[in-house]
């Protein structure tokens, strides 16, 4: 199946620093989705981008549609402790009505004391 | 509250003895899907469904069965489990594509086949 490249694979970083991570594909999304997974549990959506160009706010994080449609950026500014965990793009290949919602393997976030 | 419900948590089994895992949405979502997570390979799509009787395969469906006879329910089936379906596994549903698509995920089951 098809896989999405997300860079970096990890990240340490110190409380308070802007993070940024990126998710590229060989062909064209329709969506990119970006989901954190805290351990044990399961993914939560943070923000979904529907439109090539879009760029999408959640509090202190930030997503922008690539204007190729095959990238996606996630931004995360003045980061806290609970902001650690691992961070997936995702996103939907082709025209709407294709559900086969494919996931990068994901950012690992650490912060150090 | 608006939830993705799986059963069990955590299940350990032997090798060929036929298991279901439970799925539930509460949200009358019309896509569910079932995704397995191995280290160092993130989340992949087992199989998943648009809408009541209506399934298709994901990228690794060998080894499993689905159905959806009911909008809220969407089990997911091993008829043989083998080692190699050790995994951690999610359920998540969605609305149709458009402004609210995005997958609601359950909290996973943690399969282990010995």
């Amino acid at each position: 199946g098809q896989q999405l490249n997300q860079s970096p694979q990890s990240m340490f970083i110190q409380e308070g620093e802007d993070v940024s991570m990126n998710c590229t594909s060989s062909s064209i999304f329709n969506t990119w989705l970006w989901y954190k997974q805290d351990p044990g549990e399961g993914p939560v959506l943070l923000i979904a981008l529907y439109k090539a160009g879009e760029l999408t706010s959640n509090g202190r994080l930030t997503a922008q549609f690539g204007i190729t449609r095959k990238d996606s950026f996630l931004n995360i500014s003045a980061s806290i402790p609970s902001d650690v965990g691992i961070y997936f793009c995702a996103g939907t290949p082709g025209n709407f009505g294709n559900e086969k919602l494919t996931f990068g393997t994901g950012t690992r976030l650490t912060i150090i004391p | 509250e608006a939830q993705v419900t799986q059963n069990p948590r955590y299940l350990i089994t032997v090798t060929g003895k036929k298991l279901t895992v439970t799925c539930s949405q509460n949200m009358n979502h019309e896509y569910m899907s079932w995704y397995r997570q191995d280290p160092g390979l993130g989340l992949r799509q087992i199989y998943y469904s648009m809408n009541v009787e209506v399934t298709d395969k994901g990228d690794v469906p060998e080894g499993y069965k689905v159905s959806r006879k009911e909008k809220r329910n969407f089990p997911l089936i091993l008829e043989s489990p083998s080692p190699n379906q050790t995994s951690l596994y999610f359920c998540a549903s969605s609305r149709r594509q458009g402004a609210n698509y995005g997958y609601t995920f359950g909290s996973g089951t943690r399969l282990t086949v010995v």
